[in-house]
């Protein structure tokens, strides 16, 4: 079964990017809408943004000016990008794939914890 | 804040039922059939149970139920066991805008 493992680093300094990679196996990331979701310590969660294998990208309005997605079909993977990072900012980042057309996130990755402090 | 709103607790006696409320509004919840549960346990990813407002994933016990009415999701726990005990968020899509917007989650504890 499709299975999604994020990597990055685990400490980035306020005001720079924060750059995550989303790995999918078992599976390919072709034909399907892949998502990153955010989870604050001890608080709820938070949509951040989507993409199609093609390219095709929308985002959380709240975030928008800072957020980059994109897809590496060729390597099975997808990535994020958070620039201007501050405290509120931390937060385990969670990588998901998307149920065609259900607004529904069928698979999740593990999550990683990302903090941002100098 | 969150934009479904969610009762920050319920509870339980095993083998008991129990409901959980996600109200939104016209924008989303009220309009689109597109409402979905998760259940989250501590330090762990969340896990689908409920999407399309009464949709069970494969492997997903029958215990688990969904409806809707107006601007409010529910979603039910019949036959309350020791492992439901966890975090439960709503999502509903809201919109090509906004796409889908989270509840602040409620806390199931079984007594």
């Amino acid at each position: 079964q499709v299975q999604l493992q994020e990597s990055g680093p685990g400490l980035v300094k306020p005001s720079e990017t924060l750059s995550l990679t989303c790995s999918v196996s078992g599976g390919s990331t072709s034909g399907y809408f892949w998502s990153w979701i955010r989870q604050p310590p001890g608080k709820g969660l938070e949509w951040i943004a989507y993409v199609y294998d093609s390219g095709f990208t929308n985002y959380n309005p709240s975030l928008r000016s800072r957020v980059t997605i994109s897809v590496d079909t060729s390597n099975n993977q997808f990535s994020l990008r958070l620039s201007s990072v501050t405290a509120a900012d931390t937060a385990v980042y969670f990588c998901a794939r998307i149920m065609s057309g259900l607004a529904a996130f069928d698979v999740w990755g593990q999550g990683t914890m990302v903090s941002v402090s100098s | 804040q969150s934009a479904l709103t969610q009762p920050p607790s319920a509870s339980g006696s095993p083998g008991q039922s129990v409901t959980i409320s996600c109200t939104g509004t016209s924008s989303d919840v009220g309009t689109y059939k597109l409402v979905s549960w998760y259940q989250q346990h501590p330090g762990k990813a969340p896990k689908l149970m409920i999407y399309e407002v009464s949709k069970r994933p494969s492997g997903v016990p029958d215990r688990f139920s969904g409806s809707k009415s107006g601007n409010t999701a529910s979603l039910t726990v019949s036959g309350l066991q020791a492992e439901d005990e966890a975090d439960y968020y709503c999502t509903s899509y809201a919109g090509t805008n906004n796409w889908v917007v989270f509840g602040g989650g409620t806390k199931l504890t079984v007594l």
